[in-house]
């Protein structure tokens, strides 16, 4: 069983501010990375996928990848109060199209 | 381009009672999973199917839970006897290759309540 962990928060941050969300994983096999958006009473959102070493820029989005230290983070820049939910992290197993999710990071931006 | 459909969106059954829930997903997607997901988790993979066969049902609690997939497209989850603990959001995923990597996506859930 691939493990995936993540803090579940709950992270508070002010509007504007820059939101990190992180997430290490117990599988140097892992090939790819995936954030998803999870609105209360929703279903998970794919927002981002990552399977460099580096950053990934999406809009207000970046992704991070460390291999080497089986870390994987999402910064959320200007951030805003429609982005409060939940943030998971995923990643894939050994065929590529098996997913793996922690539990959730809780993010709430403050007006 | 239409998403993953799911139906029903609520269920409320008394234990012991039978369920099933229906999924259709992205066309063209081959590959379909059903994830449990409990309040504060994250979805918990149940079974992936990849066409018609099955790819992992490692953790479909199989003396209850059955599902299938009929003809490589829409599938179905059943749940009998249902039990409290299977009080959940029932999530239905398809997935594509893209480029290097695949990339799924879920339907709106199905929310169970057991009583």
């Amino acid at each position: 069983q691939k493990e995936v962990e993540q803090n579940s928060g709950p992270l508070s941050v002010p509007e504007g501010a820059i939101a990190s969300l992180n997430c290490t994983y117990s599988d140097r096999g892992s090939q790819s990375f995936f954030w998803y958006r999870q609105y209360s009473g929703k279903s998970p959102e794919l927002i981002m996928f990552i399977y460099s070493n580096g950053d990934k820029e999406d809009g207000r989005f970046t992704a991070q990848l460390n291999k080497a230290s089986q870390y994987v983070s999402l910064l959320i820049r200007d951030s805003q109060p429609s982005d409060s939910a939940t943030y998971l992290c995923a990643v894939n197993g050994d065929t590529g199209n098996q997913f793996y999710f922690g539990t959730g990071t809780s993010l709430t931006v403050i007006p | 381009e239409a998403g993953v459909a799911q139906s029903p969106r609520y269920k409320i059954i008394e234990k012991r009672q039978s369920v099933a829930f229906w999924c259709n997903p992205i066309s063209g997607h081959a590959t379909l999973y059903w994830y449990q997901q409990i309040l504060g988790q994250g979805p918990k993979l149940l079974i992936q199917f990849q066409n018609n066969g099955v790819v992992d049902d490692s953790q479909l609690p199989k003396d209850r839970f059955s599902a299938e997939r009929l003809k490589g497209v829409d599938s179905t989850l059943k749940i009998q006897p249902a039990k409290l603990e299977d009080s959940a959001v029932y999530l239905c995923a398809s997935s594509l290759v893209h480029g290097a990597t695949y990339e799924q996506y879920f339907g709106p859930g199905t929310r169970l309540t057991v009583t």
